[in-house]
C-alpha cells in the first residue's frame, strides 16, 4: 500500500515566520507534488519535482520554495509566512507523470498563519 | 472566470439514490478527464478517468464526457453512505501532470 505522510496535521504560525512542511513517500516514486486546497478554488499546484534536486514551478509558486534532497522526501518552504498562505497543503507522489496516472495524496497539513 | 467550474453543492441524498455530479470547462484543449474522491480529513484519490468524449463505467460509477458542450458528469448508482465524500473533477490537455481541478462537490448519502 502506497503511503504518503505529512509531518503535521495542523500547524499555526505567525506572519513572517519561516515554515517547513515535510512530505515522505514510501513507494520509490520519481514524482512528487505540492498543492494547496482552498474553498471554492480546488487544488492548485505549487511545485512539482521529477527527481532528486529537480523541480518545476506550478501555477502558484510565489512565496514558496521546495527542496528535494532525497527521493522519498519533498519539503515545501514558506520563506516568510503571510496570512494569505493560510490553507490546506497537500503533498502527492506518482510513478508516472501522465494525468491519468494515480497521484497518491497525503492527508494534508492545515496551516494557519496569524 | 475559472477554467473548470463545478457545482458547489452540498448534495444530500437518501441511500440508494442516483447521485449526479457535473463540471463545465472553458479550455477546448482538455482531452483527459478525471474524477477524484476525497473523504473527510484525507487526501483525494483517483476514482476514474476518461479520454476524450464518451462514457466509461466502473461498477456503480459512470463518467460521461461531452466535449461539444464542454461538460462532464459522474453518476453514482445505488448510492451508499460510504460514498459520502467530496468529489473533484480534474482535467488535462496533454496527459501530463498539469491538472486543472474543480472546486469539489460535497455529497452526503443518508442511511
Amino acid at each position: 500500500d502506497v503511503k504518503v505522510t505529512q509531518s503535521s496535521r495542523y500547524l499555526v504560525k505567525r506572519t513572517g515566520e519561516k515554515v517547513f512542511l515535510e512530505c515522505v513517500q514510501d513507494m520509490d516514486h520519481e514524482n512528487m507534488f505540492w498543492y494547496r486546497q482552498d474553498p471554492g478554488l480546488g487544488l492548485r499546484l505549487i511545485y512539482f519535482s521529477y527527481d532528486v534536486k529537480m523541480k518545476e514551478k506550478g501555477d502558484i509558486p510565489e512565496g514558496y520554495s521546495v527542496s528535494r534532497e532525497k527521493k522519498e522526501r519533498f519539503s515545501l518552504i514558506l520563506e516568510s509566512a503571510s496570512t494569505n498562505q493560510t490553507s490546506m497543503y497537500l503533498c502527492a507522489s506518482s510513478f508516472n507523470i501522465q494525468a491519468t496516472d494515480t497521484q497518491y495524496f497525503g492527508p494534508g497539513t492545515r496551516l494557519t498563519v496569524l | 472566470q475559472k477554467e473548470v467550474e463545478q457545482d458547489p453543492g452540498p448534495l444530500s441524498v437518501p441511500e440508494g439514490a442516483i447521485v449526479s455530479l457535473n463540471c463545465t470547462y472553458s479550455n477546448s484543449a482538455f482531452q483527459y478527464f478525471m474524477w477524484y474522491r476525497q473523504y473527510s480529513r484525507k487526501g483525494p484519490e483517483l476514482l476514474m478517468y476518461t479520454y476524450s468524449s464518451g462514457n466509461k463505467e466502473d461498477g456503480r460509477f459512470t463518467a460521461q464526457v461531452d466535449k461539444s458542450s464542454k461538460y462532464i458528469s459522474l453518476f453514482i448508482r445505488d448510492s451508499q453512505p460510504s460514498d459520502s465524500a467530496t468529489y473533484l473533477c480534474a482535467m488535462s490537455a496533454s496527459n501530463d501532470y498539469k491538472l486543472s481541478f474543480g472546486a469539489g462537490t460535497t455529497v452526503t448519502v443518508r442511511a
